[in-house]
């Protein structure tokens, strides 16, 4: 299973947009990169996956780089609600297969 | 949006009692998983089960530990004889994929069960 590093803690303010990088360099061919979001007391909550080049939905935008040994996760205009902790996750995708949960990012929003 | 279920969302025990932690996935889905998270800590995972077995576990899930899928609907976490190391929040989750379908996996979780041996 590919390691995942990101920064362990983020603050910003409202309004702003918010950019987490998560690094795994030894990502495989086979691999995705999928980002959950995880308020207090709550599991995990799916946010946005991606295999390469960009992605993006409602929520939240993914970019992958030619060589896919970064990801970025971008929160566009952050409010105080989205302060929570963010897990890139990187994994072949197999039903069943485990996911790993790194530490994450704990991103504070102030007001 | 279809919500994966679980109960009791909070239980005492004492130590040495048997608890079991009930969740009811998806309707559609095919893959269970039970993943724990101990205060201040990384969200673990425990087990992953499909088609009435288990498909992977940890080094976590020991012989205290057990899964059982006993009806269409309910999927349960039974702990043996617990320890007040167990205390922690226990998240089931589903995922709708079959094996040997291609693309990747997304996991639903629950709201967690929170755990304290005393």
């Amino acid at each position: 299973l590919a390691k995942t590093t990101q920064p362990i803690s983020m603050d910003s303010y409202e309004g702003q947009e918010v950019n987490i990088t998560c690094s795994h360099n030894n990502i495989a061919t086979n691999d995705y990169i999928t980002w959950y979001q995880q308020f207090p007391s709550q599991g995990p909550r799916f946010i946005i996956q991606g295999y390469k080049t960009k992605v993006t939905n409602e929520v939240a935008s993914l970019f992958i780089p030619a060589d896919r040994k970064s990801s970025t996760l971008s929160l566009p205009r952050v409010s105080l609600s989205d302060t929570a902790v963010y897990y890139c996750l990187v994994g072949d995708g197999a039903a069943g297969n485990k996911l790993t949960f790194g530490g994450g990012t704990r991103v504070l929003v102030k007001p | 949006e279809p919500e994966v279920t679980q109960t009791p969302s909070h239980q005492v025990t004492q130590m040495g009692q048997e608890v079991i932690l009930r969740c009811v996935p998806i309707s559609n889905h095919l893959y269970f998983y039970w993943y724990r998270q101990i205060l201040g800590q990384k969200v673990e995972f425990l087990v992953s089960f499909y088609n009435n077995e288990i498909s992977e576990k940890s080094e976590i899930f020991d012989d205290q530990f057990s899964v059982e899928r006993p009806d269409g609907s309910n999927f349960t976490l039974k702990i043996r004889s617990t320890k007040l190391e167990d205390s922690a929040m226990y998240f089931c989750a589903s995922s709708g994929l079959s094996r040997y379908s291609s693309g990747a996996n997304v996991l639903t979780f629950g709201a967690g069960s929170r755990l304290t041996v005393l």
